[in-house]
């Protein structure tokens, strides 16, 4: 069965330092990858995906994240966080075949930074 | 501006009483969504749907109805309200093409109480 894991429920980063959102996920051949972003009574946006290609993509807002297809993993990353960054943290994916078109989506990591 | 519009953004109902959430979008997208999202669970997909009168079950489909006359609306019904659907609920939409990645455009979310 497919499926997403954010193992933290919650990452606490200082204002400033480098924060990382870790995901991993169990899907069958090489599945569409991407990161949304929650913010309080808000829905979600589109931060970035990984198709193909280089393993480090760049997204909004000054976020990347690194693919790695062996540990199955796409963690979110940013060098430097800002206490506008602390949001709710989705990480999602979808097949490539024609399965519904359906994107799974992990539990969610709550982003506080502090100042 | 393109946009998801979900209403009513906030709805206190009570048990049996029929209800609509609509969504429309104005983006021309294929494929649209409905999702809900409970603390620790992350979204789940209640419906699909991939063009105009083209659905299909999604995760969680026990207690929805759904329909896509238009390609712009795709509405939520709860025939019969109960308390377990009591949640914030998601309305997305993409672009379903050959080739194309899919990432999700999404409403700002209805929160449904049933008491």
């Amino acid at each position: 069965a497919q499926s997403v894991a954010q193992p933290e429920d919650q990452v606490n980063v200082a204002e400033g330092n480098p924060l990382t959102v870790k995901c991993t996920y169990s899907v069958s051949g090489n599945p569409y990858l991407f990161w949304y972003v929650q913010y309080p009574n808000r829905g979600l946006q589109f931060l970035l995906k990984y198709i193909t290609g280089d393993n480090l993509v760049k997204g909004s807002y000054g976020f990347e994240a690194e693919f790695n297809k062996s540990q199955t993993s796409f963690h979110l990353k940013k060098p430097s966080a800002l206490v506008s960054d602390s949001a709710l943290y989705f990480c999602a994916v979808r097949d490539r075949g024609t399965g519904g078109f359906k994107t799974i989506f992990g539990a969610g990591t709550r982003l506080f930074v502090k100042a | 501006e393109a946009q998801v519009t979900q209403n009513p953004r906030y709805l206190i109902t009570v048990t049996g009483k029929k209800l609509t959430v609509t969504c429309s979008q104005n983006m021309n997208h294929e494929y649209m969504s409905w999702y809900r999202q409970d603390p620790g669970l992350g979204l789940r997909q209640i419906y699909y749907s991939m063009n105009v009168e083209v659905t299909d079950k999604g995760d969680v489909p026990e207690g929805y109805k759904v329909s896509r006359k238009e390609k712009r609306n795709f509405p939520l019904i709860l025939e019969s309200p109960s308390p377990n659907q009591t949640s914030l609920y998601f309305c997305a939409s993409s672009l379903y093409r050959a080739g194309v990645t899919g990432e999700l455009f999404f409403g700002e979310g209805s929160r449904l109480t049933v008491l």
